[in-house]
């Protein structure tokens, strides 16, 4: 299983953009990068998915470098509500096999106003 | 996206009782489900991995006659915490893969404290 680094934690202002980065240097071929959102007492709420360039949705973009041995959430304006933990997951989940899945440390953002 | 259910949310309960917690997958069927331990600050940690028919595999330190997972059909897991003891006191969490999603859901929770 790709072990992932990230930041402990980061700040930001309201209304900025911010981008967290994810390291995964042992990342496998059939690995794909899935980023989570956990507010206190709720469990993981899912954000993106994506296994290689770019991916976005409604509410963030991923970018995925060629080599893939990292990763970068981008949240384009960030609001109070957007303070939460953010996990970088990485694994096989689309296969279909049984392929646990494990979470790093996480990083807290703390939005300010 | 796909829904996991988990109940109950919160419970308090007595040294020495067994309590379960259920997780279910609301709209699509999940052969595999996972559950977690976290405490406070800390990150999730997989305790099991449920699968649907057959025994769970628990991780290393994970006692499997304390924490006993059954995963009887395709949308539901339960785990329950056997001769629960203080220090069983934590926010336990489920999920899913949801394989037409290709994506892995998660339940909202359950804070377990036993006094």
């Amino acid at each position: 299983l790709a072990k992932t680094t990230q930041p402990i934690s980061m700040d930001s202002y309201e209304g900025q953009e911010v981008n967290i980065t994810c390291s995964h240097n042992n990342i496998a071929t059939n690995d794909y990068i899935t980023w989570y959102q956990q507010f206190p007492s709720q469990g993981p709420r899912f954000i993106i998915q994506g296994y290689k360039t770019k991916v976005t949705n409604e509410v963030a973009s991923l970018f995925i470098p060629a080599d893939r041995k990292s990763s970068t959430l981008s949240l384009p304006r960030v609001s109070l509500s957007d303070t939460a933990v953010y996990y970088c997951l990485v694994g096989d989940i689309p296969s279909g096999g049984y392929q646990k899945v494990t979470f790093g440390t996480g990083t807290k953002l703390q939005v300010i106003p | 996206g796909a829904v996991v259910s988990q109940h109950p949310s919160r419970v308090i309960c007595k040294s020495g009782t067994s309590v379960k917690i259920e997780c279910r997958s609301l709209d699509f069927q999940a052969t595999t489900m996972f559950w977690y331990r976290q405490f406070p600050k800390k990150s999730l940690m997989l305790m099991a991995t449920s699968n649907e028919g057959s025994k769970a595999t628990y991780e290393q330190g994970v006692e499997k006659d304390k924490f006993l997972i059954n995963h009887a059909s395709l949308t539901l897991s339960t785990l329950t915490v056997t001769s629960a003891h203080p220090e069983d006191s934590s926010f336990y969490i489920c999920s899913a893969r949801d394989r037409g999603h290709e994506k892995l859901f998660f339940g909202s929770g359950t804070q377990l404290s036993v006094l």
